[in-house]
């Protein structure tokens, strides 16, 4: 399967700080990408949807100005945690795909822990 | 938007085949269903993916009937590294953008 990577895996940082989180395709184009928020023993929870190009499209709840994602090439997407605070605390993953391609599938990346402090 | 129900949790010992299903009884016509595997602090891992009857793969099979509203993950021959999470999703070109990972099944493999 496709490759996803993210970096960073892991970052602490102070609260009231900005947090870039990088997700890139490695062997793929990817048209659409997606950014998933995961709290311990809980399951994925869609944040947003970032088409290759266009503004992310976000889930109910989820605030677009803190949480901004970049799109700007088909192998790389960004997500910027603006002034975080202890509740962003979470495990971030992302996942690439290409519905053009005729699959549905998509490759998640190894996730990246953020600690804020 | 098709929702997923699963069962929380499964154990199985070693060499035993474990059988998931996952309803979702409001799938659209364009949806794929799609198995992922994720173990602790990872990010989710491809398993198998299918639109109907049976598909099979060097990990798992996957069993839809002809209505579609649920889906059966075979894992043969279980062993203490299948111990994860499985996640059902249901969804296409309809839904894309709007995936949704139900709470997925606990897999616990036992020597």
């Amino acid at each position: 399967g496709a490759v996803v990577s993210q970096h960073p895996s892991w970052v602490i940082c102070k609260s009231g700080t900005s947090v870039k989180i990088e997700c890139r395709s490695l062997d793929f184009q990817a048209t659409t990408m997606f950014w998933y928020r995961q709290f311990p023993k809980q399951s994925l929870m869609l944040m947003a949807t970032s088409n290759e190009g266009s503004k992310a499209t976000y889930e109910q709840g989820v605030e677009k100005d803190k949480f901004l994602i970049n799109h700007a090439s088909l192998t790389l997407s960004t997500l910027t945690v603006t002034s975080a605070h202890p509740e962003d605390s979470s495990f971030y993953i992302c996942s690439a795909a290409n519905p053009g391609q005729g699959t549905y599938e998509q490759y998640f990346g190894p996730g990246t822990r953020l600690t804020v402090t | 938007l098709a929702k997923t129900t699963q069962p929380i949790s499964m154990d199985s010992y070693e060499g035993q085949e474990v059988n998931i299903t996952c309803s979702h009884n409001n799938i659209a016509t364009n949806d794929y269903i799609t198995w992922y595997q994720q173990f602790p602090s990872q990010g989710p891992r491809f398993i198998i993916q299918g639109y109907k009857t049976k598909v099979t793969n060097e990990v798992a099979s996957l069993f839809i009937p002809a209505d579609r509203k649920s889906s059966t993950l075979s894992l043969p021959r279980v062993s203490l590294s299948d111990t994860a999470v499985y996640y059902c999703l249901v969804g296409g070109a309809d839904s894309w953008g709007k995936l949704q990972f139900g709470a997925g099944t606990q897999v616990v493999v036992t020597p």
